[in-house]
């Protein structure tokens, strides 16, 4: 079993749409919690990040952490066909795990016009 | 601007045949990584370091190394190439927990090496 786990969609949605894309993990060493979006043929980039557990919000974008249930969420609101990416869940622990991240295998979003 | 790049961008080996590929970093940071992105198994750790002369083993290092003999460069190795290392390779770099700027180990990525094993 992955120590995270992502749903690979593919996930198709009409432009404006509220989009939802979900980890889960199994190791409850993790405590620093993002989303890269990537780009076709591009390196991943840092979208969202969170430490530990709750909420954070950046324009169109909420990442949600419950460690607890060891689930993680990115929310897109009025999403946008410039959302169209690859979306990956990273996770790390602190102290000598500091930055190494672990990944979900990502999943595919295309948002139509 | 600081940036990483890889080099080359798309390479193409017979099996059995050494290949290093190249990163290298101007953000000055200590951490670097490779990782291998596959379809289904999204981005794997090959191989991280934590600084000059520190080099450890990621969840697919077999078959791989590096050397990291400066702050800059994380060349990485495949010994013999195999078909089952045809991917795409990323090279990525953070700053360590200590940096303010640091953001949960936000890793800041290269654009990628495709290398096919024919």
């Amino acid at each position: 079993q992955k120590e995270v786990e992502q749903d690979p969609g593919p996930l198709s949605v009409p432009e404006g749409a509220i989009v939802s894309l979900n980890c889960t993990y199994s190791n409850s060493a993790f405590q620093y919690f993002m989303w890269y979006r990537q780009y076709s043929r591009k390196g991943p980039e840092l979208l969202m990040y969170t430490y530990s557990s709750g909420n954070k919000e950046d324009g169109r974008f909420t990442a949600q952490v419950d460690k607890s249930s060891k689930y993680i969420s990115l929310f897109i609101r009025d999403s946008q066909p410039s959302d169209s990416a690859t979306y990956l869940c990273a996770m790390s622990g602190g102290g000598t795990s500091y930055g190494k991240l672990t990944f979900g295998q990502g999943t595919i979003l295309t948002v139509h016009p | 601007d600081a940036e990483i790049t890889q080099s080359p961008r798309h390479k193409i080996t017979e099996t059995g045949r050494q290949v290093t590929l190249a990163c290298h970093q101007t953000w000055n940071h200590n951490n670097m990584f490779w990782y291998r992105q596959d379809l289904g198994h999204g981005l794997r750790l090959i191989h991280y370091s934590y600084g000059v002369q520190d080099t450890n083993k990621g969840e697919v290092s077999d078959g791989y190394s590096v050397s990291r003999s400066n702050t800059e460069d994380l060349p990485l190795t495949l010994e013999s190439a195999a078909s089952s290392q045809t991917s795409v390779y990323f090279c990525a770099s953070s700053a360590g927990q200590a940096s303010m700027s640091s953001r949960g180990g936000e890793a800041f990525f290269g654009q990628g090496t495709r290398l096919t094993v024919v």
